[in-house]
């Protein structure tokens, strides 16, 4: 069965610093993975996603994320948080037939 | 160019009412997908519709049901309502169904409340 995990319910990090958002997955065959960041009250805004090819895949507002297939993993970077980054974010993967399969989601809070 | 765009923003219900929420995907988009997300449950895929068709549900009761209009837009229905169909029900869009990693658009939800 297809999954995803995010290890952390919460990340917090300081304004300006770097932040990693985990994600792990398990699938069969080639993993297509995407980030969504859902700010309150709001609904989900994709972010990047990886298909194939470069293991860094670049997105919006600065994030990046790095597909590790050795480690099964897919973690979101910033090189520096802004506190307008927090909010809260999810790690998916597109399953058989169409659907997203989200992790639990990671609450990120940037504090200035 | 126009996002996923849901209506109502917020509905409120009593216990056995149908709730009837409705969703406009991007221009030139083929699939909608629902999907809920209830406090506690985290997002759970719901219905996908393509081309006028179901192509997949997930694990709902039947009183879930739904249908696309020939303009793509789409309806989902959920009747008997329970108290815990309580969420926010989100609507998401893509160019198409073939699997080929197509990013799907949410819209803003339909957060449902069931008294």
């Amino acid at each position: 069965a297809q999954s995803v995990a995010q290890p952390e319910d919460q990340v917090n990090v300081a304004e300006g610093n770097p932040l990693t958002v985990k994600c792990t997955y398990s699938v069969s065959g080639n993993p297509y993975l995407f980030w969504y960041v859902q700010y309150p009250n709001r609904g989900l805004q994709f972010l990047l996603k990886y298909i194939t090819g470069d293991n860094l895949v670049k997105g919006s507002y600065g994030f990046e994320a790095e597909f590790n297939k050795s480690q099964t993993s897919f973690h979101l970077k910033k090189p520096s948080a802004l506190v307008s980054d927090s909010a809260l974010y999810f790690c998916a993967v597109l399953g058989n037939t169409g659907k997203l399969i989200f992790g639990q989601g990671t609450t990120l809070q940037v504090k200035p | 160019e126009a996002g996923v765009t849901q209506s109502p923003t917020h509905l409120i219900k009593t216990r056995g009412q149908q709730a009837t929420l409705r969703c406009s995907p991007i221009s030139g988009h083929t699939s909608v997908y629902w999907y809920q997300q209830a406090l506690g449950l985290g997002l759970q895929f719901l219905l996908w519709y393509d081309e006028g068709e179901e192509r997949n549900r997930g694990n709902f009761p039947p009183r879930f049901s739904g249908r696309q209009f020939p303009n793509y837009s789409s309806e989902l229905n959920v009747n008997a309502l329970e108290l815990e169909d309580s969420a926010l029900y989100l609507c998401a869009s893509s160019r198409d169904g073939t699997g080929r990693g197509e990013t799907q658009y949410f819209g803003p939800g339909t957060r449902l409340l069931v008294l």
